[in-house]
């Protein structure tokens, strides 16, 4: 069964270095998410992708965040200076059509010290 | 501020028994409602979607949309020890002019063997 993967599973980062999360969506979709998790909250919603450009993104995602789908497979989240409190799961996910349904990988989690 | 609301728990329900999950959403023009799963550290997996009012059933699991009173429930028949996990309601919210899901805090189910 196809699955969205990420890479890598936990990234630990000093604080003002940046990171890059990697996701391989389900190959015949065309959304890409990111959403984050912090420690014992819910799932938030950073960013949604599609046609090689963003469609939509929340409050969270500032100017220190980026996205880019730099080939025909990956999907890649950029934090550019990393804060304390971008300590998070991170969660890629794909769907094949709008508002259809969301598949999630597993996850890569951060942790800035 | 559109919420999608859940009782955190935890809901401990014996081995075999009916669990029934709940969950209150604010936005009326909501169309699309997903029920996720995720175990303790790992990613959200998708339960089941509904987007008409009225039951839907798939195995043990049955939804339940009601959009007149913007309610969302997830009934698990004959629980087992393994549906022990946080689950998860998520609504694609603004009248489906997005994407992006909403989702709530989770309910902590406790199936005891």
């Amino acid at each position: 069964e196809p699955e969205v993967t990420q890479t890598p599973s936990h990234q630990v980062t000093q604080m003002g270095q940046e990171v890059i999360l990697r996701c391989v969506p389900i190959s015949n979709h065309l959304y890409f998410y990111w959403y984050r998790q912090i420690l014992g909250q819910k799932v938030e919603f950073l960013v949604s992708f599609y046609n090689n450009e963003i469609s939509e993104k929340s409050e969270i995602f500032d100017d220190q965040f980026s996205v880019e789908r730099p080939d025909g497979s990956n999907f890649t989240l950029k934090i550019r200076s990393t804060k304390l409190e971008d300590s998070a799961m991170y969660f890629c996910a794909s769907s094949g059509e709008f508002r259809e349904t969301q598949y999630f990988g597993p996850g890569t989690r951060l942790l800035v010290l | 501020q559109k919420e999608v609301e859940q009782n955190s728990g935890p809901l401990s329900v014996p081995e075999g028994a009916i669990a029934s999950l709940n969950c209150t959403y604010s936005d009326r023009g909501s169309q699309s409602f997903f029920w996720y799963r995720q175990y303790s550290g790992k990613s959200p997996e998708l339960i089941m979607f509904i987007y008409s009012n009225g039951d839907k059933e798939d195995g043990r699991f049955t939804a339940q949309l009601n959009k007149a009173s913007q309610y969302v429930s997830l009934l698990i028949r004959d629980s087992q020890p393994s549906d022990s996990a946080t689950y998860l309601c998520a609504v694609n919210m603004y009248g489906g002019a997005t994407n992006k899901l909403i989702f709530g805090t989770g309910t902590l189910l406790a199936v005891q063997p």
